[in-house]
């Protein structure tokens, strides 16, 4: 799906750094979502917002933030607080009819130097 | 609470032989399933939806309410089906995943 863009491809951070990983989307989707990918665990859900202005915490939002300023852009911080944050992101979106489909980016992978 | 079991970390094949990925789910509602398959080096991408009751790339998934299943099979696997394979539930707004199945189809 070319219509979801996720930068950088590569993230590295240091100890004691935040780090925002950007999610754009020219779909036209009203619902957002990031996901953590770890071996062996599948997908686990970070934060969703089903509309501007509006967001969740999914299952592990701890240590993360999220911003949903425009439809088109959803954008995940990672805080010092999140202890492991080595991972494969993911960003989603889709429209919100019933049998809609999330349609993913190409990831970012973070990686604590 | 809403779940789902991919049982099998891998499942290697040869090439030609059926395939079946397990997938099970606990819902307390009607649910609302999905397949995605993620290709190496290519994004996460969706494969089917019980809703549509289609067939993509020779692979099919029946939803089966009394088992709480939603397997995926396919009748001769090929080489380029290797991929991890993820099931996932939609409960209300939020997809839940399943732990993933790694393909591997031997020549």
């Amino acid at each position: 799906d070319g219509g979801i863009t996720q930068s950088p491809k590569y993230l590295f951070r240091k100890e004691g750094q935040n780090v925002t990983l950007s999610c754009e989307q020219n779909l036209n989707h009203d619902a957002m979502y990031w996901y953590r990918q770890d071996p062996g665990q599948g997908l686990r859900l970070i934060y969703y917002s089903q509309i501007v202005n509006d967001f969740q915490k999914g299952d592990i939002a701890e240590g993360y933030s999220v911003s949903r300023e425009k439809k088109e852009s959803f954008p995940l911080t990672v805080t010092s607080a999140q202890k492991n944050p080595t991972a494969f992101y993911l960003c989603a979106s889709r429209r919100t009819a019933p049998g809609e489909p999330q349609h993913f980016g190409d990831g970012t992978r973070l990686s604590i130097l | 609470a809403q779940r789902v079991t991919q049982p099998e970390k891998l499942l290697s094949v040869f090439k030609g032989a059926p395939v079946e990925l397990k997938c099970n789910y606990s819902y307390s509602g009607s649910p609302e399933l999905f397949w995605y398959v993620q290709y190496s080096r290519q994004r996460l991408q969706l494969l089917l939806r019980h809703i549509s009751r289609e067939s993509i790339k020779g692979f099919t998934a029946d939803l089966n309410k009394g088992e709480t299943s939603f397997h995926l099979k396919k009748p001769f696997a090929q080489e380029e089906d290797s991929a991890m394979y993820y099931c996932a539930l939609r409960s209300f707004q939020k997809l839940v995943f399943g732990t993933g199945t790694r393909l591997l189809v031997s020549p």
